[in-house]
């Protein structure tokens, strides 16, 4: 069974940098897939990040883009987002996934199948 | 900002159909597979349709999804108490080279 599990800080002020790390347990990184972040502001909807594929390359959320860095460590089979300059607004709830590609063939994103439970990053002094 | 977007709340009493609309654009609904997902409060949302119309596993078949050019649908019928959650529509989209969600719809039973 695939489980994702959410790790960071809870708390961080405006101006720093988010970072939270998702472990991947039951599947190898490496074997393929997406591999997202997605985040849910209290009371409000889902927002899509970014992902990575295990290659290494990335996709992010144009809105996002200018402070949005995902990376993965195969080694230790987890992946990680790094949100810089946080504002109040980026209080959310943080959720890694896995996304499916589309097709055998076809590389674009497609579902998300497994999520983590999410954590609650909460931005203030 | 949503691009895809959705009544903010349906409702309906048990046993009932309920339709859920998305409305998008050529770059994403029209061009990409449209994907529904269902969300309790505190918990992580769940695969509901996929490519448009398929079902995953274990997902009963009262829910259903259908697509023409920009607007994609969610059906669920014979509407149950357990089905009251907020739902999603995504898809990707070409123009912005990004996965978007929809605005959301708190389903009711009443």
């Amino acid at each position: 069974q695939v489980q994702l599990q959410e790790s960071g800080p809870g708390q961080v002020k405006p101006s720093e940098t988010l970072s939270l790390t998702c472990a991947v347990s039951g599947y190898s990184i490496g074997s393929g897939n997406f591999w997202a972040w997605v985040r849910q502001p209290p009371g409000k909807g889902l927002e899509w990040i970014g992902n990575i594929y295990h290659t290494g390359s990335t996709y992010y959320n144009p809105s996002l883009k200018s402070r949005v860095t995902i990376s993965v460590d195969t080694s230790k089979n987890q992946f990680s987002l790094k949100l810089t300059s946080v504002i109040a607004a980026d209080t959310a709830v943080y959720y890694c996934a896995r996304q499916r590609r589309r097709g055998d063939v076809d590389n674009t994103p497609g579902y998300f199948d497994y999520w983590g439970q999410g954590t609650l990053i909460t931005v203030s002094s | 900002q949503s691009v895809l977007t959705q009544p903010p709340s349906a409702s309906g009493t048990p046993g009932q159909r309920v339709t859920i609309s998305c409305s998008g654009r050529t770059s994403n609904i029209e061009s990409n597979y449209v994907y529904w997902y269902q969300q309790f409060p505190g918990t992580a949302p769940k695969l509901l349709i996929h490519r448009d119309n398929l079902r995953p596993a274990g997902v009963p078949d009262r829910f259903s999804g259908s697509k023409s050019a920009t607007s994609a649908s969610l059906a669920i019928s014979g509407l149950r108490s357990d089905d009251e959650a907020d739902y999603y529509c995504a898809a990707w989209d070409d123009s912005l080279s990004a996965y978007v969600f929809g605005t959301g719809t708190k389903v009711t039973v009443l």
